[in-house]
């Protein structure tokens, strides 16, 4: 089975650009997760799709990150415009809808903001 | 609220010792436990849960945890360390919010002494 693929897996921009990621999570799995995962911490939730509707965005800067799950398959996170502290691993990770506790996760983009 | 606490940043143990980590948690409703490891430049993996029933819970890789409820606590222990198990260890609480996600502790990095 093919885990969670995830691109690019390494970007550095300058600040005030503008990125795009892209995620494709494992077949058949309805829910998708978006992770921010900043140098030292933990990874924190930042959006949550149900097939293609969202579930949970409230971690999500919203002036600035935007997401979307379009026909309910592969998802993009994207930032605009980014800021320092926006450099991080940004991880996506699938489950299948029955067991929502069960994250499966991909390699994960790491971004560079100078 | 859910949270967790992970002691110790950072565990130095030699190859063949004992391998603790420590997590402790907070729930205002039955948990939903995790441990994850990440290796370097890789996602996230499962190593083992606890949902419900035997308290001790038997993993990947020879790693075991133990759900204790009077202690608030699921500690992460591997009888025999190996030089791969050198990563760094996330625990994490299911988050029954209604929208359902995990939250992290801030991990743990191994390192493993030859």
């Amino acid at each position: 089975e093919a885990g969670v693929a995830q691109s690019p897996r390494y970007k550095i921009i300058e600040k005030r650009q503008s990125v795009a990621f892209w995620c494709n999570p494992i077949s058949g799995h309805a829910t998708l997760y978006w992770y921010q995962q900043i140098l030292g911490q933990g990874p924190k939730l930042l959006i949550q799709f149900q097939n293609n509707g969202v579930v949970d965005d409230s971690q999500l800067p919203k002036d600035r990150f935007s997401a979307e799950r379009l026909k309910g398959v592969d998802s993009t996170l994207k930032i605009q415009p980014a800021k320092l502290e926006d450099s991080a691993v940004y991880l996506c990770a699938s489950s299948t809808q029955r067991v929502y506790n069960e994250q499966f996760f991909g390699p994960g983009t790491r971004l560079t903001v100078l | 609220a859910q949270s967790v606490t992970q002691l110790g940043s950072h565990v130095s143990v030699s190859e063949g010792a004992l391998v603790l980590l420590r997590c402790n948690y907070s729930s205002s409703v039955p948990p939903y436990l995790f441990w994850y490891v990440q290796y370097p430049n890789q996602g996230l993996q499962l190593l083992l849960k606890y949902t419900t029933g035997a308290t001790l819970v038997k993993g990947i890789n020879g790693f075991e945890a133990e759900f204790k409820k009077s202690e608030t606590s699921f500690h992460l222990t591997k009888p025999s360390a190996h030089m791969s198990d050198a990563a760094e260890y996330f625990c994490a609480v299911f988050h029954q919010t209604g929208a359902n996600n995990l939250f992290f502790g801030t991990g743990t990095r191994l390192t493993v002494i030859p």
